[in-house]
């Protein structure tokens, strides 16, 4: 069954801070995988896009790896800002039609406190 | 540029009324859909359609009907509301209808729909 599972579920932590997020995946076959973050009372907005020969990608503060061999992702974000506080969503593509289905993780809440 | 434009963002429902959410995007893409995201869970596909005349189902279509007229338009109605459709709903358009495009989804802001 194609799954995305994301950890830890929630986190909090000091601004200034950095923070890794987890997401483990069992889609097959891939294709991408995505990184969105969520505003709370907005749309998933994305943050990187990685394919199977990318093992990491920036996007400012945020860097992203991929090891398609053990069909892991992280997203870490750097010295953490007030505005980093959202939910961020992990979502993997696969393959297997001309759509590509995208499977959701259920998100990391993150709450950066001053 | 306005992106995807989402209306309401917030209505509620008396339960067996219907109702039309409305998406609309200026981007000129192909690909667009529906998801409903509930706490506690990853969004899930209701419908979605590759282009005007041209709509599936996704996931969790039950309840939900949708048409594309013009690419720029896919509304989504509720025909007979359920306290189980209780969710924010949210519309995204790709420019690739082939998901590995470096484009990736936008998503509108969302419309919260409560249904008593």
């Amino acid at each position: 069954k194609n799954q995305v599972e994301q950890s830890p579920q929630s986190l909090i932590i000091l601004e200034g801070k950095n923070c890794t997020l987890q997401c483990n995946y069992t889609v097959s076959p891939f294709s991408n995988l995505r990184w969105y973050k969520q505003d709370t009372g907005r749309g998933p907005v994305s943050l990187t896009i990685m394919t199977f020969s990318e093992n990491t990608k920036s996007n400012g503060r945020y860097t992203a790896t991929l090891d398609a061999d053990t069909k892991q992702s992280s997203l870490h974000i750097t010295a953490s800002q007030l505005s980093d506080s959202a939910s961020y969503i992990c979502v993997v593509s696969d393959r297997g039609s001309t759509l590509g289905r995208l499977y959701f993780g259920r998100g990391t809440q993150l709450t950066v406190w001053p | 540029n306005a992106g995807v434009t989402q209306t309401p963002k917030f209505q509620v429902l008396k339960t067996g009324q219907s109702m039309t959410l409305q998406c609309a995007q200026d981007m000129n893409h192909e690909y667009m859909s529906w998801y409903r995201q509930d706490p506690g869970m990853g969004l899930r596909l209701i419908h979605y359609s590759v282009g005007a005349g041209i709509t599936d189902q996704g996931e969790v279509p039950n309840g939900y009907n949708v048409s594309r007229s013009t690419t720029e338009d896919f509304p989504l109605r509720l025909l007979s509301a359920a306290p189980s459709q209780t969710s924010v709903y949210f519309c995204a358009s790709s420019y690739s209808i082939i998901l590995s495009g470096a484009a990736g989804y936008t998503f509108g802001s969302g419309t919260r729909l409560t249904v008593v």
